[in-house]
């Protein structure tokens, strides 16, 4: 099963930031926490993935909190292409790093 | 393109049949996963290869199914007698053990209607 519990949908205005939240309370101290997304019919993308620090790259921010406890999913300026379904997932990373997918968060990106 | 690749996109086959689906990784990445993903939900693993070795099998993978990687390049996923409950999308993804992000680069799935 799934680590990490997420909100199954939320809106977004486009051109504003969108915030996903995500809690994995049982998150081990070598765990990643991984984002990705999957737009309508196609396979998933990765995002962005961090340990403790809080990341950063060309697509969006990741903030985790201090006891690692949650994290949450900046896109700063949200755009109609990120709708998508977004995951949230906990992985030890390198040779154990199937992921264990849950049933993510559906952002809807509104005009 | 040098993204992951699958073939064939769709498939559709009538229960009892066998099926296999290919996959071709991005060049270079010794990782290899396969996934399946039903309506309304995330991607289950099914099995992982580093290089041409079946390290990890999930439970979901029954008898009927098998994998294999024979050069350490593309696989296969064959599924025998198929079942109704077979149907679904299935996804390739690959990754590099040297990349620091670890990041998996998924296909765009093979979509397997059983009917």
């Amino acid at each position: 099963d799934a680590k990490t519990t997420q909100p199954p949908s939320m809106d977004c205005a486009e051109g504003r930031a969108a915030n996903l939240p995500c809690n994995h309370s049982t998150i081990s101290g070598n765990e990643y926490v991984y984002w990705y997304r999957q737009i309508h019919s196609q396979g998933p993308q990765y995002i962005i993935h961090g340990l403790k620090n809080n990341e950063t790259n060309e697509m969006a921010s990741l903030i985790i909190t201090e006891d690692r406890k949650s994290s949450t999913l900046i896109l700063p300026h949200a755009t109609l292409r990120d709708t998508a379904v977004y995951y949230c997932i906990v992985s030890y990373g390198g040779s154990q790093g199937n992921l264990i997918f849950g049933k993510g968060t559906k952002l809807s990106v509104k005009p | 393109d040098t993204g992951v690749s699958q073939d064939p996109r769709h498939k559709i086959t009538k229960r009892g049949q066998n099926v296999t689906f290919r996959c071709d990784p991005i060049s270079e990445h010794n990782r290899l996963y396969w996934y399946r993903q039903t309506l309304g939900q995330g991607p289950e693993f099914l099995t992982y290869f580093q290089n041409e070795a079946q390290l990890e099998k999930s439970r979901l993978l029954s008898d009927r199914f098998s994998a294999e990687r024979p050069k350490g390049s593309f696989s296969t996923l064959e599924i025998q007698r198929t079942e109704q409950g077979d149907s679904a999308m299935y996804l390739c993804a690959s990754s590099s053990r040297e990349a620091n992000r670890d990041e998996q680069f998924f296909g765009p799935g093979t979509r397997l209607t059983v009917l």
